[in-house]
């Protein structure tokens, strides 16, 4: 089953509204999520590294005021896309890193497409 | 020059036969190295890590390192149309995968 779970899927909305994007760990605890955005056939881009308990780290390029990250607890990160515009339209993804056993392993959530009109 | 270059394709293979990718980088330092499957609309999932120069082999699936010439390879032997996605190469960068732009690979019956 999944092991980091995204929500929601895909959002329709409104140019100039905001959207939020959650990222869960679930049945372990996440101190660092990925978020990294998409377009149509190129490749994931890291936009940030969301911290638990700290500011966000942002990828050159990113705004941080458009593209806030808060990352509250240990198995929650959540994205919100500010005034979003048509350009912002873009498959965003989320990761997460969990450590067992001296081991670590990324996994993805499944991914929101966000469509601005 | 980017980080990780790979070959958009399409590449196109008959079924059953061996699909080769290939992935090169330009930080001569970089260590790990992973190959991704992204299927059309859904997020990516690990094939294979690798780490070491050589040869590492997972069912179907074997990835080739070679650090002297920076390149990484994925072959798939006996391709399926279901193998048929986007196969993504990525390293690692200071705890952060850095993301080549992907190869569309096509198995066609």
């Amino acid at each position: 089953g999944a092991v980091v779970s995204q929500h929601p899927s895909w959002v329709i909305c409104k140019s100039g509204t905001s959207v939020k994007i959650e990222c869960r760990s679930l049945d372990f605890q996440a101190t660092t999520m990925f978020w990294y955005r998409q377009f149509p056939k190129q490749s994931l881009m890291l936009m940030a590294t969301s911290n638990e308990g700290s500011k966000a780290t942002y990828e050159q390029g990113v705004e941080k005021d458009k593209f806030l990250i808060n990352h509250a607890s240990l198995t929650l990160s959540t994205l919100t896309v500010t005034s979003a515009h048509p350009e912002d339209s873009s498959f965003y993804i989320c990761s997460a890193i969990r450590q067992s056993h001296g081991d670590e392993k990324l996994f993805f959530g499944s991914g929101t497409q966000l469509s601005v009109l | 020059q980017k980080e990780v270059e790979q070959n958009s394709g399409p590449l196109s293979v008959p079924e059953g036969a061996i699909a080769s990718l290939n992935c090169t980088y330009s930080d001569r330092g970089s260590q790990s190295f992973f190959w991704y499957r992204q299927y059309s609309g859904k997020s990516p999932e690990l094939i294979m890590f690798i780490y070491s120069n050589g040869d590492k082999e997972d069912g179907r699936f074997t990835a080739q390192l070679n650090k002297a010439s920076q390149y990484v390879s994925l072959l798939i032997r006996d391709s399926q149309p279901s193998d048929s996605a986007t196969y993504l190469c990525a390293l690692d960068r200071t705890d952060k995968l850095i993301f080549g732009t992907g190869t569309r690979l096509q198995v066609f019956p």
